[in-house]
């Protein structure tokens, strides 16, 4: 089966522009959860979307934001870009979302630099 | 707050030599623990995960992860690597703490020399 697809792969964006990026999770995973990551603080959580609804927010600001539509399908935006926005973004799908024991399967992510 | 501390940032080793990474983390009630594992140029993958049982489980590629709940840790291990195993490794663990969320250490990156 095919696995957790993330577009685009690059972007480089300049500061004060909006970003938005797409993830679909694997057929039949019901939850996807979006990360950054960046050498200085690993892997930082940012939200968590089950059945089109948002379920966990992490500590990030307003300006991060993601949806979910009925298809499992989820994109996240970022408006007003700030330099320490540059980060790999990762999207993870599960089964039951947050709590379930079956753990992540990871996309491979967007490398967004802002600029 | 839940946290996760992965112990060693760095780790360097021959081949052939055992490998204990540590990982310790911080939540009184039920626990889901994983490690994942990120080669070189490729995506995070699950190694092993934990939820209930043996606390010694076994993952892909001759990893083993040893769950003691007295010590908050669940150390990873592997008696003898390979220069394949060089990549990041990452602990993480989900709690209910505001609705499961699954917190990641910051990686040990293991470096095996030929």
């Amino acid at each position: 089966k095919a696995g957790v697809t993330q577009t685009p792969r690059y972007l480089i964006k300049t500061r004060g522009q909006q970003v938005t990026l797409s993830c679909s999770p694997i057929s039949g995973h019901r939850s996807v959860s979006w990360y950054q990551q960046t050498p200085g603080q690993g892997l930082q959580f940012l939200f968590e979307y089950f059945s089109e609804t948002q379920r966990n927010k992490g500590n990030f600001p307003g300006r991060f934001s993601g949806r979910q539509f009925s298809n499992s399908r989820s994109e996240m935006n970022v408006s007003t870009l700030e330099l320490g926005d540059s980060a790999l973004y990762l999207c993870a799908s599960s089964l039951g979302g947050q709590g379930d024991a079956y753990g992540y399967t990871f996309g491979s992510g967007t490398r967004l630099t802002v600029v | 707050a839940q946290s996760v501390s992965q112990h060693n940032h760095h780790v360097i080793l021959s081949e052939a030599a055992s490998l204990e990474l540590g990982c310790n983390y911080s939540y009184g009630g039920t626990v889901n623990l994983f490690w994942y594992v990120q080669y070189p140029g490729q995506h995070l993958q699950l190694l092993l995960k934990y939820f209930s049982g043996d606390p010694l489980v076994k993952g892909i590629k001759g990893f083993e992860a040893e769950f003691i709940k007295s010590k908050f840790s669940f150390n990873l291990r592997k008696p003898s690597v390979q220069w394949s195993d060089t990549a990041e490794y990452f602990c993480a663990v989900n709690a209910r703490t505001g609705g499961f969320k699954t917190i990641f250490g910051a990686g040990t990156r293991l470096f095996v020399k030929a």
